[in-house]
């Protein structure tokens, strides 16, 4: 079955930019989106088909998607952003979500 | 306003059933696919299963084949999810999730979600 591996956790400062990436097996191949949930709360779609940002979902979100590896990008990252977050793609008649990658923003 | 609330949670022994609905509204409700996504407590996203927006279509994790069953009733906007041959493994909270622009993943709304517990 097709997987897809996240970090467990990244850290970084107010007003940089975090990195969160997202592997798996020719995964540049597909369409990948992420999601962001915090806790007692529902996920939110934050970046969908690789890098188009769902209505209402600010600019400093931004995602790329080539050979084995998605990637999301939050510049100037503020404490709002502090959540857990998962990648998805399809794959042959699944989805599959990433493990999630808890971002914390010290 | 697109809502999604589901219901028909609750404590369960293992080997048994119990069955979701997710009432929809704020949306053409059979034009879109939808899906149903768990997490059990302290983990990961884990999606369960997904149908078309005719319902023709259907598709699940191994995790769940032949134990659960999904289905729409697209005159009532309502989701369900059948779960037979309950294990404790299955205790997650269960959300329903629309697809964006009728894709079985992208999930654009989802809703807040019903806890199902399995244990004796």
């Amino acid at each position: 079955s097709y997987e897809l591996t996240q970090p467990p956790s990244v850290s970084v400062s107010p007003g940089q930019t975090a990195t969160i990436t997202c592997s798996g097996d020719k995964l540049g191949d597909k369409f990948a989106c992420w999601y962001q949930q915090k806790p007692g709360q529902s996920p939110v779609l934050v970046i969908l088909e690789d890098n188009k940002r769902p209505s209402g979902i600010p600019e400093r979100f931004s995602g790329s998607n080539s050979g084995n590896t998605a990637t999301l990008t939050i510049s100037g990252t503020q404490a709002m952003d502090e959540a857990d977050y998962y990648c998805q793609a399809w794959d042959i008649s699944t989805t599959v979500f990433g493990g999630g990658t808890k971002l914390t923003v010290l | 306003e697109v809502q999604l609330l589901e219901s028909g949670g609750g404590l369960v022994q293992p080997g048994g059933s119990l069955r979701l609905s997710c009432a929809a509204s704020g949306f053409t409700f059979r034009s879109y696919a939808m899906s149903w996504v768990r997490q059990a407590p302290g983990k990961g996203l884990e999606w369960v299963s997904a149908i078309s927006g005719s319902g023709g279509n259907t598709y699940y994790a191994d995790s769940v084949k032949g134990r659960f069953t999904i289905s729409r009733d697209n005159s009532k906007n309502t989701l369900y999810l059948e779960m037979n041959t309950l294990r404790a493994e299955d205790t997650a909270v269960y959300h329903c999730a629309k697809g964006h622009n009728g894709s079985y993943y992208n999930f654009d709304y989802w809703g807040q979600g019903t806890l199902v517990t399995v244990s004796s």
